[in-house]
């Protein structure tokens, strides 16, 4: 079955640290998506990245940057430098053959400043 | 180009009643999906529409139902309203089904308070 795992509920650092979200699947099929939204205050769902299962590339955008990992059916996501606007709920999905995203329960950012 | 627009923004209902909720989605999205995120909890899958059609539902009872029009915007019904249904309704659009096609982009959601 599938399963999108976000162990960690809430995380707080003080603005300008680095931070990473940890996100593990489980999917049976050898073609999927992953991805990653971002859920500010406001209640607006945001996506922010696509990976499919044959792209192992790390990808790096402006502070973000991504890890997947299939060897540990990991998608992690850093924001360098933090900031206070990184401040949201952090969600990481999952897609397969079975057409609907499979949500992990999100992570809670607090950036303080 | 516009987004996926909600409305509306609010809705204050009390037990029994009915509640109508419309998402229209980004222009050339065949798909609509609706989710439910009660206060501090994840995503929950309602319904998917996509070309008219209801593709699948999530493990709601029969008073949440829907519909997606010709020009592809939808309705999400929700009758005899519980205080439990109190939550954020989300709507998203894709371009379709395939799973290369699968990006989902989110609306702004409406609040609904169940007094």
């Amino acid at each position: 079955a599938q399963k999108v795992t976000q162990a960690q509920t809430e995380i707080s650092v003080v603005e300008k640290e680095d931070v990473t979200l940890d996100c593990v699947y489980e999917t049976r099929d050898t073609t999927y998506y992953l991805f990653w939204y971002k859920q500010p205050p406001s209640g607006e769902l945001v996506f922010l990245i696509r990976r499919n299962s044959f792209d192992e590339q790390n990808e790096i955008s402006g502070r973000y940057s991504w890890n997947f990992q299939k060897s540990t059916s990991s998608f992690n996501f850093t924001i360098t430098a933090s900031q206070v606007v990184d401040s949201a709920v952090y969600f990481c999905a999952l897609k397969d053959s079975n057409y609907q995203l499979i949500w992990g329960a999100g992570t809670k950012l607090i950036i303080k400043p | 180009e516009a987004g996926v627009t909600q409305s509306p923004t609010h809705l204050i209902k009390t037990r029994g009643q009915q509640a109508t909720l419309r998402c229209s989605p980004i222009s050339g999205h065949t798909s609509v999906y609706w989710y439910q995120q009660a206060l501090g909890l994840g995503l929950q899958f309602l319904l998917w529409y996509d070309e008219g059609e209801e593709r699948n539902r999530g493990n709601f009872p029969p008073r949440f139902s829907g519909r997606q029009f010709p020009n592809y915007s939808s309705e999400l019904n929700v009758n005899a309203l519980e205080l439990e249904d109190s939550a954020l309704y989300l709507c998203a659009s894709s371009l379709g089904d395939s799973l290369a096609k699968n990006i989902q982009y989110f609306g702004a959601g409406t609040r609904l308070s169940v007094l």
